[in-house]
């Protein structure tokens, strides 16, 4: 099947450090999304995507939709302890799936 | 708002018991996805319905798991008999039916473990 990449796999952060990770595919897509999950619940709607190009907004979250339809990047500004979790993108399909990348955990720098 | 509300949230079993998973999507939304989230093969979609009716079962890892929607507010992920290596995180998600591009909204999960 169609693979996402998504990196780092994990990264260290330290309060106030903007972070950055991203998303590729070999394929064009039509959507994008970024999802949150904190330990014990549920991935959570970041921000979603849907022009190449895109650059969204949602706080201190940014993310953009690359021009060739086959990346994503996600970033983090001035990194706060409550951003840890796993961070996921994903990519719209045929039908009404969605297919996921493997995720980048955000630590806290000890 | 209610979202999508999973129960149970933990459920510790023996293997070769049958174990029944439950999901109430959020109302007016007319897909559901079921998932299951391992250390190693991440988050993997089993089965999605659209309108309560199946329409792609091919993440359903073997006949022992089997899903039903009998209703708009109502479904189950079954799995008899259950094994040791069935042991996940099983989420529900729900969405608006949409051409791929319809966020999805996931329930908390029921973590599952089989002794």
């Amino acid at each position: 099947g169609q693979q996402l990449n998504q990196s780092p796999q994990s990264m260290f952060i330290q309060e106030g450090e903007d972070v950055s990770m991203n998303c590729t595919s070999s394929s064009i897509f039509n959507t994008w999304l970024w999802y949150k999950q904190d330990p014990g619940e549920g991935p959570v709607l970041l921000i979603a995507l849907y022009k190449a190009g895109e650059l969204t907004s949602n706080g201190r979250l940014t993310a953009q939709f690359g021009t060739t339809r086959k990346d994503s990047f996600l970033n983090i500004s001035a990194s706060i302890p409550s951003d840890v979790g796993i961070y996921f993108c994903a990519r719209g399909a045929a039908g009404n799936k969605l297919t996921f990348g493997g995720g980048t955990r955000v630590l806290v720098k000890p | 708002d209610a979202g999508v509300i999973q129960s149970p949230r933990h459920e510790v079993t023996e293997m070769g018991q049958e174990v029944t998973l439950r999901c109430k999507p959020i109302s007016g939304h007319n897909s559901l996805f079921w998932y299951r989230q391992t250390m190693m093969r991440g988050l993997e979609l089993l089965i999605y319905f659209n309108n309560n009716v199946p329409i792609d079962d091919s993440g359903m890892p073997e006949d022992r798991f089997s899903a039903k929607m009998p209703n708009a507010s109502f479904s189950t992920l079954k799995i008899q008999p259950s094994e040791p290596r069935d042991s996940a995180v099983y989420f529900c998600a729900s969405s608006l039916e949409g051409a791929g591009n319809q966020p999805q909204h996931f329930g908390d999960g029921t973590r599952l473990s089989i002794l």
